[in-house]
């Protein structure tokens, strides 16, 4: 089985600009969460998509959206970027359903987001 | 509130030396708890879990216990290898609502020497 896939790995974005990224879940997994790494506050809890709704938000601004298709892919959009978004950005997918926490979710490689 | 509080790091070992990276947690509930593994420039990997108190996770030679009594799920190995230069996180596996969400520690940067 291929794994978490997301695109693009590495993006470099001006203050101000809004930026897209995608993650594709490992084939028949139908949960996705979206984590931010920064070497200040560690790993954040963004958000977690099921079946195409937002089940759960981390504490972040609205700026930070999220959105999950019909075939489980995700995407995360940030709008009017700030120098401190600067991050790694971890999509993760597990297959979801009634195991709940117990399920161990997959990490994708990563997308390194640099805001100048 | 649900946190996780590993040791400070950096741990700098040499080969085959005991590890141990302790982990403390805070939670409401059942959590189940998870140690993760980031090799540089790549995401994380799962290493080991415990999804109820007392059960014990291992794997590649590490393990770690589920100790709901002292809210601890301490990371050991007997004999560490260059190979496991690395971060390990800790952390939390909360179900709310039906949504599944992991709360991590500050993780710990292992270096192995030779």
């Amino acid at each position: 089985k291929a794994g978490v896939t997301q695109t693009p790995r590495y993006l470099i974005k001006t203050r101000g600009q809004q930026v897209t990224l995608s993650c594709s879940p490992i084939s028949g997994h139908r949960s996705v969460s979206w984590y931010q790494q920064t070497p200040g506050q560690g790993l954040q809890f963004l958000f977690e998509y099921f079946s195409e709704t937002q089940r759960n938000k981390g504490n972040f601004p609205g700026r930070f959206s999220g959105r999950q298709f019909s075939n489980s892919r995700s995407e995360m959009n940030v709008s009017t970027l700030e120098l401190g978004d600067s991050a790694l950005y971890l999509c993760a997918s597990s297959p979801g359903g009634l195991a709940g926490a117990r399920n161990e979710q997959f990490f994708g490689p990563g997308t390194r987001l640099t805001v100048l | 509130g649900n946190s996780v509080t590993q040791m400070e790091g950096p741990v700098t070992l040499s080969e085959e030396a005991f590890l141990t990276i302790n982990c403390t947690y805070t939670a409401t509930g059942y959590p189940s708890l998870f140690w993760y593994v980031q090799y540089p420039g790549e995401g994380l990997q799962l290493l080991l879990k415990a999804t109820k108190a007392d059960d014990k996770g291992s794997n590649k030679g590490f393990e770690a216990t589920y100790r709901k009594e002292t809210t601890s799920f301490h990371l050991e190995k007997g004999s560490v290898q260059v190979s496991d230069s690395a971060v390990y996180f800790c952390a939390l596996g909360l179900t709310q609502g039906g949504s599944e969400k992991l709360v991590f520690g500050k993780g710990t940067k292992l270096t192995v020497n030779p």
